[in-house]
């Protein structure tokens, strides 16, 4: 079965500085990965996600992720913070073998400080 | 820019009610979700529909969970007997394995 630990509930950064949010996975077959954003009261937005190709992804807001298959990671970076940023981040894993249902991190809450 | 849409956006209702959260997805997408979140937790997977049947579900989704395409634009997912552990944040999705895009929520407050 697929799971996704994020290490670190909570991060904080200056504004400006380099944003880390980590993510491991484990799946038994080439994974599909994500990562969502989540405002306060909102839903889950998708930042970028891995399926195949390429396994440095950008996404939305300047965020970027590498896959990294020997390492089973998808950690999130973005090379300045912004105020905008703080939020919570969600790291979800699927594969084509199950098909159909994400496996969510349990989520990193990440602090901006001005 | 299509959108899954949800109501109602909150819910209270007393233990022991019936609940139906409603849901639409995007209008091309086939396979369609529901997710939970309670509090301070991470977002857990309860059921897969597609093709007018339940694709997966997970151990959460028991005999209270009921899910419905009642027609080519809804999808609902209706709780029998709410409890209180049933309170949480629920999220529709459509899309497929390799993307899912998901609604705003419906906070559900059982009290």
């Amino acid at each position: 079965a697929q799971s996704v630990t994020q290490l670190g509930s909570h991060v904080s950064v200056s504004e400006g500085a380099l944003v880390l949010l980590r993510c491991n996975y484990s799946s038994s077959v080439p994974p599909y990965l994500f990562w969502y954003v989540q405002y306060p009261n909102q839903g889950l937005q998708l930042l970028l996600k891995y399926t195949t190709g390429a396994t440095l992804v950008k996404g939305i807001n300047g965020f970027e992720a590498e896959f990294k298959k020997s390492e089973t990671s998808f950690h999130l970076t973005k090379p300045s913070a912004h105020m905008s940023d703080a939020a919570e981040y969600f790291c979800a894993v699927s594969d084509y073998d199950t098909g159909n249902q994400f496996y969510f991190g349990t989520g990193t809450s990440l602090t901006v400080i001005p | 820019e299509p959108e899954v849409t949800q109501t109602p956006s909150h819910q209270v209702t007393q233990m022991g009610q019936e609940v139906i959260l409603r849901c639409v997805p995007i209008s091309n997408h086939l396979y369609f979700y529901w997710y939970r979140q309670i509090l301070g937790q991470k977002v857990e997977f309860l059921v897969s529909f597609y093709n007018n049947e339940i694709s997966e579900k997970s151990e959460i989704f028991d005999d209270q969970f009921s899910v419905e395409r009642p027609d080519g634009s809804n999808f609902t997912l209706k709780i029998r007997s709410t409890k209180l552990e049933d309170s949480a944040m629920y999220f529709c999705a459509s899309g497929g394995p390799n993307e899912q895009y998901f609604g705003p929520g419906t906070r559900l407050t059982v009290t």
